[in-house]
């Protein structure tokens, strides 16, 4: 299965600053199958990013995705307090679908 | 507005067997895959397979001699049934739209214990 790898595994910025979070894949993985979530204490994720750069229905567009191949980024341009969460990349091309670990970006 | 709403039991014994339903409103089940996903603190997010409205089912090969995956398509509802439980299966499972999934059940958290 595809392993993916997201670093850090914790970010620590204030309010304002930009955001880069990184997600690598252990083979290759279609840009059309690469999704990035957020995820708040108690919520289910919430989609921000499907085709590696296309923006879910209602996703600010502080947030971009890109990348190719085996490595993705997300990058949140300024952040707003409401951006703290945890983040996951979820490639559905190849099953099993798999998801990262996770980046918790909080509040410095 | 497309919702999902999931019930199902969420304390069970080990070896018993975890039955979930999802019920899809605000729109049909379509031309989409539906997936079943659980999270633990161990394991993060797993994905544990899908299912479409013709019946057609992909599994995570690592669940796949337990889970079953069934459609009502009357019901616009699907519905996740794990076998033989262990504690290792604890975890919120959910229920979502797509692979890349932009809908989401509200979660059921499934505790396995005696």
């Amino acid at each position: 299965e595809i392993v993916l790898t997201q670093s850090p595994g914790t970010l620590s910025l204030s309010p304002g600053e930009r955001a880069t979070l990184s997600c690598r894949a252990s083979q290759s993985v279609s840009i059309s199958y690469l999704a990035w979530y957020q995820q708040k204490p108690g919520q289910a994720p919430r989609l921000l990013v499907y085709g590696a750069s296309s923006r879910a229905t209602g996703i600010p567009d502080r947030f971009s995705g890109s990348g190719s191949g085996t490595d993705f980024t997300l990058t949140i341009s300024r952040l707003e307090p409401e951006d703290f969460a945890i983040y996951y990349c979820q490639q559905f091309g190849t099953s099993p679908y798999t998801f990262g670990l996770g980046t918790k970006l909080e509040i410095k | 507005q497309v919702q999902l709403q999931q019930w199902g039991a969420g304390l069970l014994k080990p070896s018993e067997t975890l039955s979930l339903t999802c019920v899809v409103s605000g729109g049909s089940l379509g031309i989409y895959q539906w997936s079943w996903i659980r999270q633990s603190p161990g394991k993060g997010l797993e994905w544990i397979g899908e299912i479409n409205r013709s019946g057609n089912t992909n599994y995570n090969p690592s669940l796949k001699t337990r889970v079953s995956l069934s459609i009502d398509t009357a019901q616009n509802q699907f519905s996740l049934t794990l076998y033989s439980m262990t504690a290792a299966d604890s975890a919120v499972y959910y229920c979502a739209r797509g692979g890349g999934s932009d809908y989401w059940g509200q979660g059921t958290l499934v505790t396995v214990s005696s």
